[in-house]
């Protein structure tokens, strides 16, 4: 069965400096991994996704993540936080054991960026 | 614009009344699932939806009931709602179920059961 474990259910940040937010997964296939961003009272959006191509990946927001198989990671990173990147961040691994690929999410990081 | 919509964005019931939330999207897709989110649990998915008349429980179905009488819709019914159901539920919908292409999800329905 494939899981998804966030490391961090918290982290905060300066503004203008890195974030790293940090998500192991596992899985028994090759897994398609992806990140969601919920602001305050909204929806998910689609950060990025991996899907075994290029295992750096750009999204959106100037948002990326690195496709690790040999430790089984997909960190979210950005090189200068901004106040709107305040949000809760989900890693997402796409589960193809049921004939169909079933999105399986982490707890959740909510990150918190102070002036 | 290409968007999946939920109804209503807030609802407060009463245990027992059955209630109905609504998922519609406008983009053809042919999945379509709905999970709950709760306080450090992430989404957990209730049903799913391969394409009209398909239909099978996800991780927590019990207490929902789902139908896909038409692509576009696919809502969400509490037959007896308890206050365990209380929650943030979300639909979501992909072109096909493989989730390749990532998933579009509605803006959420935050019930409360008293």
């Amino acid at each position: 069965a494939q899981s998804v474990t966030q490391l961090d259910s918290h982290v905060s940040v300066s503004e203008g400096t890195p974030v790293l937010l940090r998500c192991n997964y596992s899985s028994s296939y090759s897994p398609s991994l992806f990140w969601y961003v919920q602001h305050p009272n909204k929806g998910l959006q689609l950060l990025l996704k991996y899907t075994s191509a290029a295992t750096l990946v750009k999204g959106i927001n100037g948002f990326e993540a690195e496709f690790k198989k040999s430790e089984t990671s997909f960190h979210l990173t950005k090189p200068s936080a901004h106040m709107s990147d305040a949000a809760e961040y989900f890693c997402v691994v796409s589960d193809g054991s049921g004939g169909y690929n079933k999105l399986i999410f982490g707890a959740g990081t909510r990150l918190a960026v102070h002036p | 614009e290409a968007q999946v919509t939920q109804n209503p964005r807030y609802l407060i019931t009463v245990t027992g009344k059955k209630l109905t939330v609504t998922c519609s999207q406008n983009m053809n897709h042919e999945y379509m699932s709905w999970y709950r989110q709760d306080p450090g649990l992430g989404l957990r998915q209730i049903y799913y939806s391969m394409n009209v008349e398909v239909t099978d429980k996800g991780d927590v179905p019990e207490g929902y009931k789902v139908s896909r009488k038409e692509k576009r819709n696919f809502p969400l019914i509490l037959e007896s709602p308890s206050p365990n159901q209380t929650s943030l539920y979300f639909c979501a919908s992909s072109p096909e179920g493989q989730g390749l292409w990532g998933y579009t999800f509605g803006s959420g329905t935050r019930l409360t059961v008293v």
